[in-house]
């Protein structure tokens, strides 16, 4: 069975870089067959969709970030990364790392979530 | 983009009655080729990440409990608990797939 693993600052001064890393264990990422995605969520909202990376580096971000936001794979080390570049208090939020159920189809739905670390942005 | 809307904001239900959340979106997220809705439904109780419940609308994620039902289409969708157990006690969101960007709605918040 899968587990991801956030980890990476908690906190981040406004204007700054907020990188977090997603460790994978029980499966490879290099094995292909799923994308890799980052959902953050506010206090008391529903989840945000990010964007998703493939093994192969190829990336799909949300267009209300896309400016702000990049994505990487490290398959030798079984891990992906997200920045989010020039951050204000309004990128405060629990961020998960997460599967998405199926690159070769459609079923972009996510079944298996890490259990989220807390980004503050604060001076 | 797709905007999900979800109601009531929160609900409270006796242990044993039956709960329904409902689930709109804001264009069609029935792919006509296939006859699929792209509509996922998640749980999510405090300090834990979303928990996926259903797929394509109605199909049960494998070990969740069969008092948990998917239905609706096109724009319109319902997660029911057909008879609320303490441990559901949570949040529940919708999450379409049709297109990117991928969207969750607001949430519904279930209680005793």
């Amino acid at each position: 069975q899968v587990q991801l693993q956030e980890s990476g600052p908690g906190l981040v001064k406004p204007s700054q870089t907020l990188s977090l890393t997603c460790t994978v264990s029980g499966g490879s990422i290099s094995s292909g067959g799923y994308y890799w995605s980052w959902i953050r969520q506010q206090p008391g909202k529903g989840p945000e969709w990010m964007g998703y990376i493939y093994y192969s580096g190829t990336t799909f971000y949300n267009p209300s970030l896309k400016s702000r936001v990049a994505m990487s794979v490290d398959t030798s080390q079984n891990k992906f990364s997200l920045n989010l570049n020039s951050v204000t208090a309004a990128d405060t939020a629990v961020y998960y790392c997460a599967r998405v159920h199926s690159s070769s189809s459609d079923a972009r739905y996510f079944d298996s979530w890490g259990q989220g670390t807390l980004v503050t942005v604060s001076a | 983009d797709i905007v999900m809307t979800q109601s009531p904001d929160s609900l409270a239900v006796s242990l044993g009655e039956r709960a329904t959340i409902n689930c709109k979106s804001s264009q069609s997220v029935l792919y006509a080729s296939n006859n699929k809705n792209y509509l996922a439904w998640y749980q999510q109780k405090p300090g834990q990440p979303p928990k996926l419940l259903i797929y394509w609308a109605y199909t049960r994620e494998s070990g969740v409990p069969d008092r948990f039902s998917g239905s609706g289409s096109g724009t319109d969708f319902s997660l029911t608990i057909s008879s609320l157990q303490v441990e559901d006690v949570a949040v529940y969101y919708c999450q379409h797939y049709y297109s990117t960007p991928l969207s969750f709605g607001g949430g519904t918040k279930v209680e005793i």
